[in-house]
């Protein structure tokens, strides 16, 4: 059974302050791995879709970086607006639940002006 | 990525009553997935909902509990029956065209059953 563990469960950052943000996974076969940021009261939003070890991904202040058993959330020179939950899911290759996201508990991160 | 529009936004039920949540998408997908987020907590899909056949539901998910309809590749409506308060929670849908595209998510429902 696909597995995905997100830490810390709550970050707090002063702005400007960089930090990263952790994802295990354990899956049979990674399709993909995704990372989407949740803004309370709204549906999650797509950041970054890594497919293989070694892959790299930017936008703005967020750097997303892929291995084997994990991945990271590196956010640089945050500011107050970067405050969101940020989750990890993964999907599987093949199976019956093609297209399935198993996602984490997710990382809350709070950004201080 | 496409847009969907999920319906109502939030809803205050009483117990034993049934609840629709619909989601319309502003494009053709060929997969639309339902999920549960409860307060504090990530999501967990319910079930997966393709065109012309009946969802896939998670173990733990039944579908005399969660009825679902895909009557196109734009549309889905999920029904919450029976409610107790346990069911409380968001509801989100989501569609994904296949492929190496990313799934893209509606507003969500949160549905307070008192």
């Amino acid at each position: 059974e696909d597995q995905v563990t997100q830490s810390p469960e709550a970050l707090r950052l002063q702005e400007g302050e960089s930090s990263s943000l952790n994802c295990s996974y354990t899956v049979s076969g990674l399709r993909g791995l995704f990372w989407y940021r949740q803004d309370p009261g709204k549906g999650p939003e797509f950041l970054f879709t890594l497919y293989s070890a070694g892959e790299e991904k930017e936008k703005e202040r967020l750097k997303a970086t892929l291995t084997k058993k994990e991945s990271f959330l590196h956010i640089t020179a945050p500011k107050p607006e970067d405050s969101a939950t940020y989750l990890c899911a993964v999907q599987e290759t093949g199976g019956t639940s093609y297209g399935k996201l198993t996602f984490g508990q997710g990382t809350i991160l709070t950004v201080h002006p | 990525s496409a847009v969907i529009s999920q319906k109502p936004s939030r809803d205050i039920c009483q117990r034993g009553t049934s609840l629709t949540i619909q989601c319309q998408v502003d494009s053709q997908v060929t997969m639309m997935f339902w999920y549960r987020q409860q307060p504090g907590q990530s999501l967990t899909l319910i079930a997966t909902a393709n065109q012309g056949s009946e969802a896939t539901y998670e173990s733990g998910f039944v579908i005399d509990k969660f009825p679902i309809s895909r009557p196109n590749l734009t549309f889905s409506t999920l029904t919450v029956s029976n409610m107790s308060p346990e069911d409380s929670s968001i509801y989100l849908c989501s569609g994904d065209r296949g492929g190496a595209t990313e799934a893209f998510f509606g507003q969500g429902t949160r549905l307070t059953v008192v």
